[in-house]
């Protein structure tokens, strides 16, 4: 069955720092890739998606390249906020079913 | 604007009792979603909808049913809620056709169930 596999958290980096949150994907045919983001207290957004193989999907300063080659979609923003403390999910889509990443915490110190 | 409401933000139940979780949405979706978020779990998917009264089981549906009698509705029901049943849920909903629909969610009910 599909499955991801994002890095574990929590991870916690200074303001103006670089991220990257690893993902990992096995899944059967072409499926979807999508980072969302959770903020404290509130649902799911979705933060950005790439649909074939070498798109980038970007947003807020976030970016995540879709390789197929490595099957990886790892999310990547140069220089993060305080406001960008949130949970992170990895998901792919098969059809029209999601499935999820554990999430990764990360908390943005000033 | 985009809408996925649930009836409940916080919801205290104690065992043994018949629970009921609502989702509305307002963006014409045929397909709703049920999910429960769990620390180091995820969010793992209890069952969906692709339209008015069809259902089918996602990866964990035991303990839980679902009634969809309008498109818009989608409930989430506990015929006798457990202690393992404690856990954040939240509701999704999508269009059903385009292989990237974006599936919209709503902000989650927290149920501890005692």
């Amino acid at each position: 069955g599909n499955s991801v596999t994002q890095m574990e958290g929590p991870v916690t980096l200074s303001e103006e720092a670089f991220l990257t949150i690893n993902c990992t994907y096995t899944a059967t045919g072409y499926p979807s890739l999508f980072w969302y983001v959770q903020y404290p207290g509130e649902g799911l957004q979705l933060l950005l998606k790439a649909t074939k193989a070498d798109d980038k999907g970007s947003n807020k300063g976030f970016e995540a390249t879709y390789r197929k080659e490595t099957t990886s979609f790892h999310l990547e923003k140069g220089s993060v906020q305080v406001s960008d403390s949130a949970v992170y999910f990895c998901a792919l889509r098969s059809n029209y079913k999601l499935t999820f990443g554990k999430g990764t915490l990360l908390t943005v110190n000033p | 604007d985009v809408k996925v409401t649930q009836s409940s933000r916080y919801l205290v139940k104690r065992t043994g009792e018949k629970v009921f979780l609502e989702c509305v949405q307002d963006m014409d979706h045929e397909n709703m979603f049920w999910y429960r978020q769990d620390p180091g779990l995820g969010l793992r998917l209890i069952y969906f909808s692709y339209d008015v009264k069809m259902k089918e089981k996602g990866d964990i549906p035991e303990g839980y049913s679902v009634s969809r009698e309008k498109k818009e509705r989608f409930s989430l029901i506990l015929e006798s809620a457990s202690t393992n049943q404690t856990s954040m849920y939240l509701c999704a909903s999508s269009f059903h056709r385009g292989r990237d629909n974006e599936q919209f969610f709503g902000p989650g009910t927290r149920l501890t169930v005692l």
